[in-house]
């Protein structure tokens, strides 16, 4: 098993282009959800889903979208990328939505000039 | 609104040591709380406690929960520098998790 990937490791965006980070996993896991980490903040969760075709707001989701077409995939889209985007972005997944033991992406490392 | 505390924001400690990591909470629809460790990358998973009281170990760490008093405490014991890490205090709010700032351990030799 690959367990959760995420492409791409790096992305340098102008203010206000759009791209879209990519979320795989292959564990049959019904729980994916996206988070942002800034310096000295912690995590904080952007939007999550329960199942295929269900998403839904955490945190964070202003800028942001996401998709939950198949089980494996859960890609988030920003739409006009801000400088308050820049930050690691990490994906995570777990087995159904009262488990809680997630396991994480490596991340991806996106700046926003 | 809802928030998860998380003392001290660092720590050095040497070799063998034992430390005490805090975390407190104030959030509506508690469902569980989380300890992940992260060191250079992502985030692992440490324990998930749900119920007041209960403590959770594996090996030399262990956690305990009270949910009277809105906290948690995670414990290291003979401490080794592999445990050099930032550890996260989650709490799950029914699908929500909202995390803490995190503690950075660093364990000297």
């Amino acid at each position: 098993n690959a367990g959760v990937t995420q492409t791409p490791k790096f992305q340098v965006l102008k203010t206000g282009q759009s791209m879209t980070l990519q979320c795989a996993q292959d564990m049959n896991h019904e729980y994916m959800s996206w988070y942002r980490q800034d310096p000295g903040m912690g995590l904080r969760l952007i939007h999550y889903s329960v199942g295929a075709g269900i998403t839904d707001q955490g945190e964070v989701p202003n800028g942001y979208n996401v998709s939950r077409s198949t089980t494996e995939d859960f890609p988030l889209r920003l739409l006009s990328a801000a400088p308050s985007q820049t930050s690691v972005y990490f994906c995570a997944s777990s087995l159904y939505s009262g488990n809680r033991e997630q396991y994480f992406g490596p991340g991806t490392r996106l700046t926003v000039t | 609104e809802d928030k998860v505390v998380q003392s001290p924001l660092s720590l050095v400690v040497h070799e063998g040591d034992t430390v005490t990591l805090n975390c407190s909470y104030e959030v509506t629809n508690f469902r569980s709380l989380l300890w992940y460790k992260q060191e250079k990358k992502a985030p692992t998973f440490l324990f998930m406690l749900t119920s007041s009281g209960i403590e959770k170990k594996s090996g030399r760490l262990s956690s305990i929960l009270d949910k009277k008093e809105l906290f948690s405490i995670l414990n290291i014991t003979a401490t080794q520098t592999g445990d050099s890490a930032v550890y996260l205090c989650a709490v799950d709010r029914n699908n929500d998790m909202r995390f803490g700032a995190g503690t950075r351990l660093t364990v000297k030799p």
